[in-house]
């Protein structure tokens, strides 16, 4: 079965260090993958997608991506946390259909 | 929360009543998405549509209807047979060969 994890509820960074957000999946053949970001009582805003080439997927607001095929992850990534980065994040999976799978969401709280 | 729009963004609800949830898309998007957020537990897909008079049952589909008449518009009615409606519902559409979903700003939804 089709599913994502996110393994960590929260994540906590100060500000200026860099931050790393959690995602794995379990999807056989070739997944495309995309983080999306929340701030409260807000829709979801697209950040991010991997469908193919590159490894390394760069997206809005200084975010970056790695797809890890062996290890089936795709961990969201950014060099200098910023305070406004505080939200909450859903790494999200399909696998060539238009449904997305969504992880539970980890939480960013970047300290000034 | 580009082209698309939710509406009401609060609404208050007593048991045994069907309240309807709009979402509007001027992207011209072909596929539209709705979803039921509760905390902890990520993106529920309750109902999506692919086209024009055609829609499918998503995860939890129970207690919930839609229509696609428009491309457009894709509203959402939650019946009373839903048992626990109280929950933040967003919608989302897709232009279907790039599959990344962009997202409404939500409406939050309280059974009283």
């Amino acid at each position: 079965a089709q599913s994502v994890a996110q393994p960590e509820d929260q994540v906590n960074v100060a500000e200026g260090n860099p931050l790393t957000v959690k995602c794995t999946y379990s999807v056989s053949g070739n997944p495309y993958l995309f983080w999306y970001v929340q701030y409260p009582n807000r829709g979801l805003q697209f950040l991010l997608k991997y469908i193919t080439g590159d490894n390394l997927v760069k997206g809005s607001y200084g975010f970056e991506a790695e797809f890890n095929k062996s290890q089936t992850s795709f961990h969201l990534k950014k060099p200098s946390a910023l305070v406004s980065d505080s939200a909450l994040y859903f790494c999200a999976v399909s696998f060539n259909t238009d449904k997305l799978i969504f992880g539970t969401g980890t939480r960013l709280q970047v300290f000034p | 929360d580009g082209g698309i729009t939710q509406s009401p963004k609060y609404l208050f609800r007593k048991e045994g009543q069907n309240v309807t949830l709009s979402c509007e898309q001027n992207l011209n998007h072909d596929a539209m998405y709705w979803y039921r957020q509760d905390p902890g537990q990520g993106l529920r897909l309750i109902y999506y549509s692919q086209i024009v008079n055609d829609f499918q049952k998503g995860d939890i589909a129970e207690g919930y209807s839609v229509s696609r008449e428009k491309k457009e518009s894709f509203p959402l009615t939650v019946t009373s047979a839903q048992k626990n409606p109280t929950a933040f519902y967003l919608c989302a559409s897709s232009h279907r060969e790039r599959n990344e979903q962009f997202f409404g700003p939500g409406t939050r939804l309280t059974v009283l």
